[in-house]
């Protein structure tokens, strides 16, 4: 199957830095890309869906101006953590999908954790 | 709105025992994919399987087998002669397409297994 990969696969910063995360197709285009996050012993919740070339879609409740996107390339997406704070300490997953048609592949997510 | 519900929040079941993960959904789409995806404490989510909506026919694959009834919302999931190696989180999602549509997890079943 397709590989998606996500860069760092943990990190530590303090309270008020930015953080960004990566999040790589590595053997295919991935028009689409979703970050998701999840809470300890929670569920996957979906934070925004992003399509190459285009703003992302924020889902209600997420700010955008905190948790920047950025899908400039059809492998590679960005979340930008900013002014992180101890709340924000979750592991991030994100997806990408190349296709209406295709599967939807995860990465193997990104723990966050905000001193 | 999409919502699945995944009543079970822990089962422990001896090893070799078997075990079923309940899962009910809710949609409006007349199109729909049902998915179960591993979360080991690794974290990373492994897929286990998809179902579009008008496929309604029972899987079998080793010791996992899916019981989707339309009739009831229900897309369950056994494991027989369960394993230590089975032990993780177990979450049933639900999208309205098969790639590019966001999923809508449940908020998840731990399964310990105990040897």
């Amino acid at each position: 199957g397709a590989v998606v990969s996500q860069h760092p696969s943990w990190v530590i910063c303090k309270s008020g830095t930015s953080v960004k995360i990566e999040c790589r197709s590595l053997d295919f285009q991935a028009t689409t890309m979703f970050w998701y996050r999840q809470f300890p012993k929670q569920s996957l919740m979906l934070m925004a869906t992003s399509n190459e070339g285009s703003k992302a879609t924020y889902e209600q409740g997420v700010e955008k101006d905190k948790f920047l996107i950025n899908h400039a390339s059809l492998t590679l997406s960005t979340l930008t953590v900013t002014s992180a704070h101890p709340e924000d300490s979750s592991f991030y997953i994100c997806s990408a999908s190349n296709g209406p048609s295709y599967e939807q592949y995860f990465g193997p997510g990104t723990r966050l954790t905000v001193t | 709105a999409q919502k699945v519900t995944q009543a079970q929040t822990e089962i422990s079941v001896v090893e070799k025992e078997d075990v079923t993960l309940d899962c009910v959904y809710e949609t409006r789409d007349t199109t729909y994919y049902l998915f179960w995806y591993k979360q080991p404490p690794s974290g990373e989510l492994v897929f286990l399987i998809r179902r579009n909506s008008f496929d309604e026919q029972n899987e079998i694959s080793g010791r996992y087998s899916w019981n989707f009834q339309k009739s009831t919302s229900s897309f369950n999931f056994t494991i027989t002669a369960s394993q230590v190696v089975d032990s993780a989180v177990y979450f049933c999602a639900l999208s309205a397409n098969f790639g590019n549509e966001k999923l809508t997890f449940g908020t998840g079943t731990r399964l310990t297994i105990i040897p």
